[in-house]
């Protein structure tokens, strides 16, 4: 089935450790998305990627970090320098610029990072 | 900045009755506007959009009603079922720049 995975569900990390969310999806879609979650707030911009090998900030970029290698996959690193780490993680999809018609993402089940 | 807002946190309605939720946006420039359905611990799932060219598409149960010249959306669910208790997500969209409202938490009661 297509689709996007996230992986893990639910991740642990001590403070001043990097940690890598993984996001693969088979749809064949050019973009690729992260966003977070926060109780009482919307879904916020991390990073997009509209073709391999690149990518652009979002609204809160700072303290993340990712990589476009292969059109499959997206990784989001939440590095030492992000200051409230703890939150849901939400990759996303869909085809890119230009191809939207319902204007529609696809989200992957999300990851839940908590800081120790 | 906040350019999707949802002004109401909760809603709670009776099972069979009509929910209705509203969004208001400021940002002229959008030109899809999307419902998002959110389970806890899950993705959001995509429920319903409109084009801006549009002030109305249904699906089913649902509606979704574009108010350009107010910059305002709402979703009509009716008639209102038990396991549309979810967080819905009001979102507007323009070339990559999706924004998201903050989330309105429906309970329908049985």
């Amino acid at each position: 089935d297509g689709g996007i995975t996230q992986s893990p569900k639910y991740l642990f990390r001590k403070e001043g450790q990097n940690v890598t969310l993984s996001c693969e999806q088979n749809l064949n879609h050019d973009a690729m998305y992260w966003y977070r979650q926060d109780p009482g707030q919307g879904l916020r911009l991390i990073y997009y990627s509209q073709i391999v090998n690149d990518f652009q900030k979002g609204d809160i970029a700072e303290g993340y970090s990712v990589s476009r290698e292969k059109k499959e996959s997206f990784p989001l690193t939440v590095t030492s320098a992000q200051k409230n780490p703890t939150a849901f993680y939400l990759c996303a999809s869909d085809l890119g610029s230009g191809r939207v018609n319902t204007g529609e993402l696809f989200f992957g089940e999300g990851s839940r990072l908590t800081v120790l | 900045d906040q350019q999707v807002k949802q002004n109401s946190p909760s809603l709670s309605v009776q099972e069979g009755r009509i929910s209705i939720l509203n969004c208001d946006y400021t940002n002229s420039m959008f030109d899809y506007f999307l419902w998002y359905k959110k389970y806890p611990a899950e993705g959001p799932t995509f429920l319903i959009s409109i084009s801006s060219i549009k002030d109305k598409n249904e699906d089913g149960r649902f509606t979704v009603f574009l108010n350009k010249s107010a910059k305002h959306l709402s979703l009509h669910i009716v008639p209102s079922q038990p396991g549309d208790s979810a967080v819905y997500f009001c979102a507007a969209r323009y070339n990559n720049d999706m924004r998201f409202g903050a989330g309105t938490r429906l309970t329908v009661k049985p």
